[in-house]
């Protein structure tokens, strides 16, 4: 059965500086992963996905994401926070043909200080 | 375009009663999935409506139902409450069950069981 885990529940960032969450997927074949934002009193907006192809993905709002597959991760990266980067963030991992049916990690919230 | 829309946003219910939440999707789209957000985790699936019939289910109880109408909103029922189903429902939308990778979420029903 696949998973996704998200080891970090709450990470706390200074407006500049870079910011890295880390996800860890468990599945057997080739898994499509997501990463999807929840900024509070809203739904889920799509960051990034990967398919297949280049493992480096370039999302929306200046956020990357790189796939590795030895190490079973698909961690997000941002260069310079910004303020509106306070949120939710959640890795999702879904299969071909099931494309609606995802699996989403726990979360890791994000506090950005001034 | 319109957006994914949910009513109602905010709900309390008694053990015991039954609920049916409404989602509207977004313009051109066929698909509808269902989650539940319990408080401090990610969403779970609960299933996936395609062109008004079911596509995929997730480990929910029967008592745990939905409708795909026509014009391709939906319903979710949920009969017989228990404390537990208490949680931030969310109604995604997307094409060809969610085939491009992108699901278009709803704000969510915040269901309260008491």
């Amino acid at each position: 059965a696949q998973s996704v885990t998200q080891p970090d529940i709450h990470i706390t960032v200074s407006e500049g500086a870079s910011l890295e969450l880390r996800c860890n997927y468990s599945y057997g074949a080739t898994p499509y992963l997501f990463w999807y934002v929840q900024s509070p009193g809203q739904g889920l907006q799509l960051l990034l996905k990967y398919f297949s192809g280049d493992t480096l993905v370039q999302g929306i709002k200046g956020f990357e994401a790189e796939f590795k597959r030895s190490q079973s991760s698909f961690n997000l990266r941002k260069p310079s926070v910004h303020w509106s980067d306070a949120a939710e963030y959640f890795c999702a991992v879904g299969e071909a043909d099931s494309w609606g049916k995802l699996q989403f990690g726990a979360g890791t919230q994000v506090v950005v200080t001034p | 375009e319109t957006g994914v829309t949910q009513s109602p946003t905010h709900l309390i219910k008694t053990r015991g009663q039954q609920v049916t939440l409404r989602c509207s999707s977004q313009s051109g789209h066929n698909t509808v999935s269902w989650y539940q957000q319990a408080l401090g985790q990610g969403p779970q699936f609960i299933f996936q409506y395609y062109r008004e019939e079911e596509n995929g289910r997730g480990n929910f109880p029967p008592r745990f139902s939905g409708l795909q109408f026509p014009n391709y909103s939906s319903e979710l029922n949920v009969n017989a409450l228990e404390l537990d189903d208490s949680a931030l429902y969310l109604c995604a939308s997307s094409q060809d069950r969610g085939k491009t990778g992108e699901l278009f979420f709803g704000e969510g029903s915040r269901l309260t069981v008491l």
